[in-house]
């Protein structure tokens, strides 16, 4: 019973320091994302995924780049960290392109940049 | 422009009592849908309840309804009899079904029901 797994669940990084934040999701899902969430906003999207090998940028891409090898995996790279990116992000999956699928969602990774 | 509007930065609700939060979205495509999460302290987001935007009924899921008003593009979740467990951040989203991208979220509302 596991869905959306997230890890870490805290890291703190120092300016510049590189990461990849690792999502796995055990339900054969096609549809993957990561949003960030600061204080006071919503979520927002960085990146989302289709199916396997077939990526697109969300509303707030820059300094992040994603993959998808695979249907169960979705890892987030912080290429340069930013004081900026200090965030709590999460990864989400749903089944597929149908409007009424919820989004399933890990806990999420609390990320701090020095 | 801001696809999703709540309102309601913060509310207080007695327990045992019904409370409305508010959400206005904007979208120009025909078919589209509205989703509601609970964010508990403990941070993770929870899947409450989904409205499309050609359901005739207002969606209902337990103690969470949904009252859907499609002209005047509002979606206001209506928890009734609080629990003091309500107590969390509501986030009303969107996804415009025509589109691959996921979903616009709202800044939220923080709940807050007092015994």
């Amino acid at each position: 019973n596991a869905g959306v797994t997230q890890t870490p669940k805290f890291q703190v990084l120092k300016t510049g320091q590189s990461m990849t934040l690792q999502c796995a999701q055990d339900m054969n899902h096609e549809y993957m994302s990561w949003y960030r969430q600061d204080p006071g906003m919503g979520l927002r999207l960085i990146h989302y995924s289709v199916g396997a090998g077939i990526t697109d940028q969300g509303e707030v891409p820059n300094g992040y780049n994603v993959s998808r090898s695979t249907t169960e995996d979705f890892p987030l790279r912080l290429l340069s960290a930013a004081p900026s990116q200090t965030s709590v992000y999460f990864c989400a999956s749903r089944r597929d392109g149908i409007g009424d699928q919820p989004q399933h969602f890990g806990d999420g990774t609390r990320l701090s940049i020095l | 422009a801001q696809k999703i509007t709540q309102t309601q930065p913060g509310m207080f609700v007695q327990e045992k009592e019904a409370v409305t939060l508010d959400c206005t979205y904007d979208t120009s495509d025909p078919s589209y849908g509205l989703f509601w999460y609970k964010q508990p302290s403990s941070g993770e987001m929870i899947f409450l309840i989904y409205q499309g935007s050609y359901d005739q009924q207002n969606a209902t899921e337990g103690r969470y309804s949904l009252n859907f008003q499609k002209a005047r593009k509002s979606a206001n979740l209506v928890i009734s009899a609080s629990q003091l467990g309500d107590s969390a951040m509501y986030f009303c989203a969107m996804r415009e079904t025509g589109s691959a991208r996921q979903l616009t979220f709202g800044s939220g509302t923080q709940l807050t029901v007092l015994p």
